[in-house]
């Protein structure tokens, strides 16, 4: 089946812009993860969901990021007054449970440019 | 503070040689531990996992180590290949929680 699908690919905004990033996770998959990752940096945690319960957000930077899930697939991670600091991949993976045994599968990410 | 970092950010090796690639933690709380690889324009892609009960794990090619005494687990790759060009993170998650932190990336040139 299909993996984890991110859209859109590419995102250019000029600040001050809101923005909101999709994530498709694989079907009937129960977590799922939202990271931001610099150029040439590791991903960094943002937050997590267990189906649509929101356990833990404490990577948001600030609170012109939230992020929902609200019927425990499909999730969008929005930014609000986007600033250039806000430049980066954001990631979206998802895995079948809650353990720590379950692989979490990513998405290819969203590139997002603030000009 | 909190930290997964790697010793060298570029490991270049001859084609057919064995690679190891290395990692230190900080947080003696992290108690499972990921190697992931990520092609270019691509998300990170699950390597190999090591709970840290454990001292070795075994896959196919792969080999991941961990020494929970000075903080530190690598990740070895034997008879490296044209496709294991890729960057290489290790990532560790805290005990009780779902989050996890990852390093910096080690880039892997596969030279032919």
């Amino acid at each position: 089946g299909a993996g984890v699908s991110q859209s859109p690919r590419y995102k250019v905004a000029k600040r001050g812009q809101d923005v909101a990033l999709r994530c498709d996770p694989i079907s009937g998959h129960v977590s799922l993860f939202w990271y931001q990752q610099a150029l040439g940096q590791g991903p960094e945690f943002l937050t997590y969901f267990q189906n649509e319960a929101q356990l833990d957000k404490s990577g948001l930077p600030s609170d012109r990021f939230f992020a929902e899930r609200p019927e425990g697939s499909v999730s969008t991670l929005k930014i609000q007054r986007t600033q250039q600091e806000d430049s980066a991949v954001y990631l979206c993976a998802s895995s079948l449970g809650t353990g720590r045994s379950y692989e979490q599968y990513f998405g290819p990410g969203t590139r997002l440019t603030v000009t | 503070g909190e930290s997964v970092g790697l010793h060298l950010p570029t490991l270049s090796v001859q084609e057919g040689d064995n690679s190891i690639i290395n990692c230190a933690y900080s947080n003696s709380a992290s108690d499972y531990f990921i190697w992931y690889k990520q092609e270019s324009g691509k998300g990170p892609q699950f390597i190999i996992d090591i709970r840290s009960n454990m001292d070795k794990r075994q896959g196919q090619r792969v080999t991941v180590l961990l020494n929970k005494t000075v903080k530190h687990l690598s990740l070895q790759i034997a008879a490296t290949q044209p496709g294991d060009s890729a960057v290489y993170f290790c990532a560790g998650r805290h005990s009780g929680t779902y989050k996890y932190i990852f390093g910096t990336g080690t880039r892997l040139k596969v030279l032919a």
